[in-house]
């Protein structure tokens, strides 16, 4: 099966410019994810989405940053004016429930952020 | 609230060498505890993972055994490959709930 597809790979913006994300789950996944993995660091949840409803965006900055999951299905992430911290690798997984109540999460090959 | 905190890389070893990435946590209740490798250019893939105290995931002949009593869950393979070079990453999930990474060991093996 196809694995969870994220378009830009990479993108460079000058600080104060905005930027978009786009993420593709896995065909048939209900839960979607977005994390911040800053360089050195492991990934960070940002937002989680079941279906096309937020369960958790409580460390998402929302001043800044916005995502939506319209249809239940693929998602984008916004990033509205970047900061130089904002760089980062932004990753994009999708899960399903699997045995022992476990969501094991697939993740995509991230999009990798450079703010300058 | 939640966290996991991982040995700080990178771990250097030769091909063949016994590898051990130590990983502790701190938790409520009793999480789920998880391995991820990332490879250079890939995204994270999970490696293996335990559900319950005193489980043993195994994969790719890496294990990990979920030690309650010490809140571990270290990472281990008989013999490394160079193929094995990446960054690995320790999780935790409580039920229902997201996952909570440590920040990473990165494995480099020399032939």
């Amino acid at each position: 099966e196809a694995g969870v597809a994220q378009s830009p790979r990479y993108k460079i913006i000058e600080k104060r410019q905005s930027v978009a994300f786009w993420c593709n789950p896995i065909s048939g996944h209900a839960t979607l994810y977005w994390y911040q993995q800053i360089l050195g660091q492991g990934p960070k949840l940002l937002i989680q989405f079941q279906n096309n409803g937020v369960v958790d965006d409580s460390q998402l900055p929302k001043d800044r940053f916005s995502a939506e999951r319209l249809k239940g299905v693929d998602s984008t992430l916004k990033i509205q004016p970047a900061k130089l911290e904002d760089s980062a690798v932004y990753l994009c997984a999708s899960s399903v429930r699997g045995r022992d109540t476990i969501y094991e999460q697939y993740f995509g090959p991230g999009t990798r952020l450079t703010v300058t | 609230g939640n966290s996991v905190t991982q040995m700080e890389g990178p771990v250097t070893l030769s091909e063949e060498a016994f590898l051990t990435i130590n990983c502790t946590y701190t938790a409520t209740g009793y999480p789920s505890l998880f391995w991820y490798v990332q490879y250079p250019g890939e995204g994270l893939q999970l490696l293996l993972k335990a559900t319950k105290a005193d489980d043993k995931g195994s994969n790719k002949g890496f294990e990990a055994t979920y030690r309650k009593e010490t809140t571990s869950f270290h990472l281990e393979k008989g013999s490394v490959q160079v193929s094995d070079s990446a960054v690995y990453f320790c999780a935790l999930s409580p039920r229902y709930s997201t996952l909570t990474f440590g920040k990473g060991t990165m494995l480099l093996v020399s032939p």
